[in-house]
């Protein structure tokens, strides 16, 4: 199994809303990666987790709350969010080896979460 | 720092022809450099890799790169589009440095291919 899912495909909350999307791999991937997508421009990295901890947070708003509770999930979870949070939310797992990700390999993504705030 | 520029932010090009999609880097130690594409909606899925050795790199779907270090390029090229290869592809970095645990990947701003019949 070579696939990433995600869930929802799209979501659509108000700014007062609570809501979470998944992730899941079952790659035995131990990297697992957050990016937000604006329309027309490049993943950018949220957040990343390594063998279930947190390991990078970059400078990513407190309205969103990433979650790691096993090996093979990945959830983020968003509270009041702002319209401008309207994005496509990627998902990727990557191999770790001796602790750490290669850098020749690569991050397998999810097809994404499509995220309307109104 | 590492940087990715992809010249160009849409390509044409009639079914049949030659794609050729460029990108440069920016890197003060040895790449490793990537191609993804991303069909609307969806994520991004990894076309090729170049690591080490071979500078020639093919790919799926009909899809080859060469790395050329003298040019800091790695353009992405297929002989003859097909009209399922429109979408937005994405050059993309990675250091060999290995300060980082989890290999950040710069990418470029990426680049639309349309394929007109």
């Amino acid at each position: 199994d070579t696939e990433v899912t995600q869930t929802p495909k799209h979501l659509v909350m108000g700014m007062t809303n609570k809501k979470s999307l998944k992730c899941e791999q079952h790659m035995g991937h131990r990297a697992m990666y957050w990016y937000k997508q604006k329309a027309k421009k490049p993943p950018e990295l949220m957040f990343v987790y390594s063998y279930e901890k947190l390991s990078i947070n970059e400078s990513v708003p407190s309205r969103f709350s990433p979650e790691c509770p096993n090996s093979s999930l990945l959830n983020l979870h968003l509270h009041a969010l702002q319209p401008e949070d309207s994005a496509l939310y990627l998902c990727a797992s990557s191999q770790v080896l001796a602790g750490v990700v290669p850098p020749y390999n690569e991050q397998f993504f999810g097809p994404g979460t499509r995220l309307t705030v109104l | 720092a590492q940087s990715v520029t992809q010249l160009g932010s849409h390509v044409s090009v009639s079914e049949g022809a030659l794609v050729l999609l460029r990108c440069n880097y920016s890197s003060s130690v040895p790449p490793y450099l990537f191609w993804y594409v991303q069909y609307p909606n969806q994520g991004l899925q990894l076309l090729l890799k170049y690591t080490t050795g071979a500078t020639l790199v093919k790919g799926i779907n009909g899809f080859e790169a060469e790395f050329k270090k003298s040019e800091t390029s790695f353009h992405l090229t297929k002989p003859s589009a097909h009209m399922s290869d429109a979408a937005e592809y994405f050059c993309a970095v990675r250091s060999s440095l290995g300060g980082t645990s989890y290999g950040k990947l710069t990418f470029g701003q990426g680049t639309i291919l349309t394929v007109h019949p």
